[in-house]
């Protein structure tokens, strides 16, 4: 595609229920990257795909949270029994690759409410 | 510990008007990637700059212009006769060696510009 795409664009979803959010990268783009944004923040690095293996999930802030990307192509953020907290603009971006002089394009995110 | 901050969370000016932005960085890194992003209020970012650690040469890209300075360990950004399009919130963001796709960003500096 164009662009990043992302979806849902928003999604609203009771307290303990589990959510998928979906990346999909630039066609060729063999990095992904997953930040979070609170309302009025900056954004919080959750982890970056080279290809299929995530060499820094540093970020990811609970075991509730995992992300897995197939075929160097779609990436899927999981957040099982989400909180309030997880309350966030979820931001995905890709890259041709993960190296330093390589540029991040970003995606619109999936804005994310827990009630 | 925070390794960018942006200590002006908001500046308005009238347009025509210069404004600056702020961002201290810390890293023990001798390599190290510089960014700054922009947010307008669609939500997706916009890359504006890349800068390495060995390169403290100033940048000058149409109205905006960047002042890297190793020795306070800044990079600032100045926005020459802003217009009102330039009304976002924007990023100053870090990468670092140990995880170059890993983005370390700042809290965001929201600036308002007002015909």
């Amino acid at each position: 595609g164009a662009g990043v795409s992302q979806s849902p664009s928003n999604k609203v979803t009771e307290k303990g229920k589990d959510v998928e959010l979906r990346c999909d990268p630039i066609s060729g783009h063999t990095a992904l990257y997953w930040y979070r944004q609170r309302l009025g923040q900056g954004l919080e690095f959750l982890i970056y795909f080279q290809g299929n293996s995530a060499p820094d999930k540093s970020g990811l802030p609970s075991d509730r949270f995992s992300a897995e990307r197939t075929g160097e192509s779609v990436s899927t953020l999981t957040i099982q029994r989400t909180q309030q907290e997880d309350s966030a603009v979820y931001l995905c971006a890709s890259s041709l690759n993960s190296g330093v002089n390589t540029e991040a394009f970003f995606g619109q995110g999936t804005r994310l409410t827990v009630v | 510990a925070q390794k960018v901050t942006q200590a002006q969370t908001e500046i308005s000016v009238v347009e025509k008007e210069d404004v600056t932005l702020d961002c201290v960085y810390e890293t023990r890194d001798t390599t190290y990637y510089l960014f700054w992003y922009k947010q307008p209020p669609s939500g997706e970012l916009v890359f504006l700059i890349r800068r390495n650690s060995f390169d403290e040469q100033n940048e000058i890209s149409g109205r905006y212009s960047w002042n890297f300075q190793k020795s306070t360990s800044s990079f600032n950004f100045t926005i020459t006769a802003s217009q009102v399009v330039d009304s976002a919130v924007y990023f100053c963001a870090l990468s670092e060696s140990d995880s170059w796709g890993k983005l370390q960003f700042g809290a965001g500096t929201q600036v308002v510009v007002t015909p």
